[in-house]
């Protein structure tokens, strides 16, 4: 049973655009949701967080929104540019413990 | 070396033999996990640990064993490779100090395994 999934594997977007990624999770006992960004031959590095009682979280380009209603994430990065690039993992944490469930991966294409 | 250093960073066997990936952090971190990485899947985790000698099953343990007998250390065995255990394999750690958000973990940088 997947408890969080990242439906689009893959997203192209231009320079200078908005790139929006998604996120989708089951479990309501989650309390931090995280994202991770990954480039090739290397390890995930946090991004952004957001507590699960916020709806939004903003640091710098990126902004994180959570709809609890709907059991949805997203990440906005605004302007994108080409060091964007890279596969963005989604993660959600368990209330009151340290592991981490993570979606899919979708890998964010920026296009010049 | 500061941080988290995974060994091998590549590694090549066959099927049946026993392979022992390592993982080592200076950061004094309580916490260390093991992951996978496959397509389609995301990272999934295998075991992970709370301190030394504390070790529990993640998502996908079976196949794997780990110890954790030094708190900088937590060693991932695959005590009879299969082909369906080729993948790359991340470790992680994090602390509980608060001096980081919460749940933000650190990643090695991966070790790819492929088993022939």
């Amino acid at each position: 049973d997947q408890q969080v999934k990242q439906n689009s594997p893959s997203l192209s977007v231009q320079e200078g655009r908005i790139s929006i990624l998604n996120c989708d999770y089951t479990n309501s006992m989650f309390d931090y949701f995280l994202w991770y960004k990954k480039y090739p031959a290397e390890g995930p590095t946090f991004l952004i967080s957001i507590s699960s009682i916020k709806d939004k979280n903003e640091d710098g380009r990126f902004t994180v929104f959570l709809n609890k209603s709907a059991k949805h994430l997203s990440l906005h990065i605004v302007p994108s540019q080409p060091g964007d690039s890279a596969v963005y993992f989604c993660a959600a944490r368990h209330q009151g413990a340290q592991k981490l469930v993570f979606g899919q991966g979708t890998r964010l294409t920026i296009n010049p | 070396d500061a941080g988290i250093t995974q060994s091998p960073r590549y590694k090549i066997t066959e099927t049946g033999r026993q392979v022992t990936l390592m993982c080592h952090q200076t950061w004094s971190h309580s916490y260390m996990f093991w992951y996978r990485q496959d397509l389609g899947h995301g990272l999934r985790l295998i075991y992970y640990s709370a301190a030394a000698d504390i070790t529990d099953k993640g998502e996908v343990p079976d196949g794997y064993v780990v110890s954790r007998s030094k708190t900088e250390n937590f060693p991932l065995t695959l005590e009879s490779a299969t082909r369906s255990q080729t993948s790359v394999y991340f470790c992680a750690s994090t602390t509980t100090s608060g001096a980081s958000p919460p749940g933000e973990q650190f990643f090695g940088p991966g070790t790819r395994l492929t088993v022939l």
